[in-house]
């Protein structure tokens, strides 16, 4: 039972356009949800999050979205850049049980 | 500050053999969580150890053990391995109880186990 899903295994995007990373979650109880970027070779590191009590995130260049009404979580990424070529895991936590649990992960392709 | 540990970087192993994996969490951490990576089913929550005691745990069969010690330290044990078992596995340490008070959790290389 999948209750965080990345519906899109990769995305490319050409270098200075906009990248939206998708995520869907089943569980309602869900109240902080965050993004992971993960290089090869390398642990994931923690990206950006937002609260369920919010709806925007900004952090420089990364903007998170949450829609609760339709249970969906994005993450925007302007400019692309080729650095930002990576995995990119969506976790969401509810604060009952602390448990983090993740999505399967979005391959983030930026062209130059 | 030294970030998170994990030993062996790379380890190849047979059908029905164990292993042991070591995480080294950020000094001054005190809880140590361990995921299972596999493609396609993203980072799956093995369980999180904080002062010692285990305090959650993912959906594994009990093939799956951890353990932490007094100076947080991690060790996590796969016996009878199987093929399926081939993974990437993580560890993440977390000042506090990962999630609660949303404290971030910081994530080692990984471990990558073969099995053969």
């Amino acid at each position: 039972d999948q209750q965080v899903k990345q519906n899109s295994p990769s995305l490319s995007v050409q270098e200075g356009r906009i990248s939206i990373l998708n995520c869907d979650y089943t569980n309602s109880m869900f109240d902080y949800f965050l993004w992971y970027k993960k290089y090869p070779a390398e642990g994931p590191t923690f990206l950006i999050s937002i609260s369920s009590i919010k709806d925007k995130n900004e952090d420089g260049r990364f903007t998170v979205f949450l829609n609760k009404s339709a249970k969906h979580l994005s993450l925007h990424i302007v400019p692309s850049q080729p650095g930002d070529s990576a995995v990119y895991f969506c976790a969401a936590i509810t604060s009952g049980t602390y448990k983090y649990i993740f999505g399967t992960g979005t391959r983030l392709k930026v062209l130059a | 500050k030294a970030g998170v540990t994990q030993t062996p970087r790379y380890l190849i192993k047979t059908r029905g053999q164990q292993v042991t994996l070591s995480c080294s969490p950020i000094s001054g951490h005190r809880s140590v969580s361990w995921y299972q990576q596999t493609p396609g089913q993203g980072l799956q929550f093995l369980f999180e150890y904080f002062s010692e005691t285990q305090r959650n745990k993912g959906n594994f069969p009990g093939r799956f053990s951890g353990r932490q010690f007094s100076n947080s330290r991690s060790e996590m044990n796969v016996s009878t391995l199987e093929l399926g078992d081939s993974a990437l596995y993580l560890c993440a340490s977390s000042l506090g109880i990962a999630g609660a008070h949303y404290n971030e959790q910081f994530f080692g290389p990984g471990t990558r186990l073969t099995v053969l």
